[in-house]
């Protein structure tokens, strides 16, 4: 069973980093992108950004380009986002999500979502 | 990286159809069939209903389906159930290697 578990969200000031994480099992971790989308409180879906199998494919949305940084840890099955600079509107429940459809694509579908963390930036 | 466009509503009787439209450009929706197709639940992740604009996963009800005409691409789900009030979003590839989504489709069974 595919299961994407995310953690490191919490309330933060301004300006401050978090860095989120997302632990993946149920599937070879290694043959797939993966991806970071967001959801402000009662707001629809923002894709935040997207990593290839081998990180030689990364891309961000330019509302948070320059700011966010996308990894992964192919051996530790893990994703990671670290958020730098943060905005209150950056405030929302982080997804970690699956692309479908193997090491030829970097962006397809999203076949598998966690749960999220939810990142509250105030003062 | 404009959102595609929604209706913000939609409604239908039990047993009814509906069919909740997704509005892009030639930039995303006209220009690649890699349109999705999520429903959320309140409080719930996202699951995916549709992919590559009319292909439904395994386990999703034959009862959704999905096309793509030009810069316009369609959910209709028919044979309405309760179980199918939630919020719909599509999706779809844009140039330069994105993703942009709907803003969301309410979808209320009477």
């Amino acid at each position: 069973e595919v299961q994407l578990v995310e953690s490191g969200g919490g309330l933060v000031q301004p300006g401050r980093p978090l860095r989120l994480s997302c632990a993946a099992s149920g599937f070879k971790f290694d043959d797939y992108a993966m991806h970071w989308v967001r959801q402000g409180p009662g707001k629809g879906l923002e894709w935040v950004s997207g990593i290839s199998w081998n990180s030689a494919n990364i891309n961000y949305a330019d509302s948070v380009r320059g700011r966010f940084t996308i990894s992964r840890d192919n051996a530790k099955n893990s994703l990671y986002l670290q958020v730098n600079s943060l905005r209150p509107e950056d405030t929302a429940l982080y997804y970690c999500a699956k692309s479908s459809g193997g090491r030829g694509y970097f962006l397809k579908d999203f076949d598998y979502w966690g749960q999220g963390t939810l990142v509250t930036v105030s003062s | 990286q404009s959102a595609l466009t929604q209706p913000a509503s939609v409604s239908g009787s039990p047993g009814q159809s509906i069919t909740i439209s997704c509005t892009g450009t030639s930039s995303d929706v006209a220009n690649y069939d890699l349109v999705s197709w999520y429903q959320q639940h309140p409080g719930k992740a996202p699951k995916l209903m549709i992919y590559e604009a009319t292909k439904r996963p395994s386990g999703v009800s034959g009862r959704f389906s999905g096309s793509r005409s030009g810069n316009t691409a369609s959910l209709t789900i028919s044979g309405l159930q309760a179980e199918d009030e939630a919020d719909y979003y599509c999706s779809s590839y844009a140039h330069i290697s994105t993703v942009v989504f709907g803003g969301g489709t309410s979808l209320t069974v009477l």
